[in-house]
């Protein structure tokens, strides 16, 4: 099955700098590609997405870059802010007629004022 | 609107109980999935169901009984669960169909088992 390793596991900013979080998979049959931003006491929200056909994508303050041949993507927050703190998830989708996903283990972002 | 409400927000229940965990989306979607969270973990898949149909069980045990009445509605009914099954139990839906992808999140459910 589809393994996605995430890292850093942890990761604090401050204030205005740029925040990088990466995940590599190893299914090469994944297809799609969703990071998720989750706030204490809620559930996972859809923040940006890539597809396997595109390299990257980008979201005014956020960009994820997917490089299809070395299996790894990547999560670029620009100019962050203190509502930016969260817990960030990657993951990798497989449609075949159902979709399966995997999610990474998640990385915390605390960023500074 | 691209909600998903899940309702109870909170639930406390004894081993011995039977409860059920309810789910609903008006947007249309045609799929409609179940994960489990434990605390600083991701989400794990149970259940999905497409067009009202089981399409996958992610070898839950029987303890965890999924339900879609119709399109917008999804349940899961719980009884005899261990203390090891409290997390917060999300609702996800989709649009459904080879090719959809985008999956929208409820707030979830956080059950105490005790």
């Amino acid at each position: 099955g589809e393994n996605v390793e995430q890292h850093p596991s942890t990761l604090s900013v401050q204030e205005g700098d740029s925040a990088v979080i990466k995940c590599t998979y190893s299914d090469s049959a994944s297809n799609y590609f969703p990071w998720y931003k989750q706030e204490l006491g809620k559930g996972p929200q859809l923040i940006i997405d890539i597809r396997s056909n595109v390299g990257e994508k980008k979201d005014q303050r956020i960009a994820v870059t997917l490089n299809k041949t070395a299996k790894h993507f990547s999560l670029h927050i620009t100019e962050t802010q203190p509502e930016d703190s969260a817990v960030y998830f990657c993951a990798a989708y497989y449609s075949g007629g159902y979709q399966k996903v995997t999610f990474g283990i998640g990385t915390k972002l605390q960023v500074i004022p | 609107d691209t909600e998903v409400t899940q309702t109870p927000k909170h639930l406390v229940m004894g081993m011995t109980n039977k409860k059920s965990l309810k789910c609903e989306q008006h947007m249309g979607h045609r799929a409609m999935y179940w994960y489990k969270q434990k605390a600083k973990k991701p989400p794990e898949l149970m259940f999905v169901y497409s067009y009202e149909k089981l399409s996958i069980n992610e070898s839950v045990p029987s303890r965890f009984s999924p339900e879609c009445p119709n399109s917008s509605l999804l349940n899961l009914h719980l009884h005899a669960l261990q203390p090891e099954d409290s997390a917060l139990y999300l609702c996800a839906s989709s649009q459904g169909g080879q090719g959809d992808y985008e999956q929208y999140f409820g707030p979830g459910t956080r059950l105490t088992v005790t």
